[in-house]
């Protein structure tokens, strides 16, 4: 298996504009979770889903987030309009134990947003 | 979810063991004690976990006190491919939210 695979790696740009980052997790897993990490905060969870149903979204941080899981093997996560406070490396998880527990999360590569 | 305590940082010279601590004095019965770690650049990765019992797996051993109110992860033989934040997280094993604390930065040294 391939891992998680999160696209793009890089991405810039401007304030105001929609930013839209992708994930694709581990074929049979059924949990995946959003992180955003910066040096002033470290790992935030922003959400997950279950089975894709969103369970939790306390830690999205405004309207201006969004995240779908259309399917088992597809993920976003939408920022619109992206502000430069948003610059920070995106990361997609998903772990496949069963049930609602998180015994192991995969983490991908993560996206680095720079938003100027 | 129990809040674990970790040193900010630790050194540790190439072929040692490195010894890990992570205090989790207000730990819950059904918590387990995980733990990962961030290579620079990189995601997280998972490295063991454990409920009361030691664990042992390629990666690392975990040694859980009695009380539960302490961990230690234990490298046994550290290189520097070893260099990373380790993150301390204690979890109920239900619906999965597992929050990173600041960790510790351990550096391996030759």
């Amino acid at each position: 298996d391939a891992g998680v695979i999160q696209s793009p790696r890089h991405e810039v740009t401007e304030m105001g504009q929609e930013v839209t980052l992708r994930c694709k997790p581990i074929s049979g897993h059924n949990s995946l979770f959003w992180y955003r990490q910066t040096m002033m905060r470290g790992l935030e969870l922003l959400i997950y889903f279950n089975n894709n149903v969103p369970i939790d979204d306390s830690g999205m941080p405004e309207d201006r987030f969004s995240a779908k899981m259309p399917n088992a093997s597809f993920s976003t996560l939408k920022i619109q309009p992206s502000e430069p406070r948003d610059s920070a490396v995106y990361f997609c998880a998903s772990s496949g134990t069963g049930g609602g527990s998180t015994e192991k999360l995969f983490f991908g590569s993560g996206t680095q947003l720079s938003v100027l | 979810d129990a809040k674990t305590t970790q040193p900010p940082s630790m050194d540790c010279a190439e072929g040692r063991a490195a010894n890990l601590p992570c205090n989790h004095s207000t730990i819950s019965g059904n918590e387990y004690v995980y733990w990962y770690r961030q290579i620079h650049s990189q995601g997280p990765q998972y490295i063991i976990h454990g409920l009361k019992n030691n664990e042992t797996n390629e990666m690392a051993s975990l040694i859980i006190t009695e009380d539960r109110k302490s961990s230690t992860l234990i490298l046994p033989h550290a290189t520097l491919r070893d260099t990373a934040v380790y993150y301390c997280i204690v979890k109920a094993d239900s619906w999965g939210k597992l929050q990173f604390g600041a960790g510790t930065q351990v550096v391996v040294t030759p």
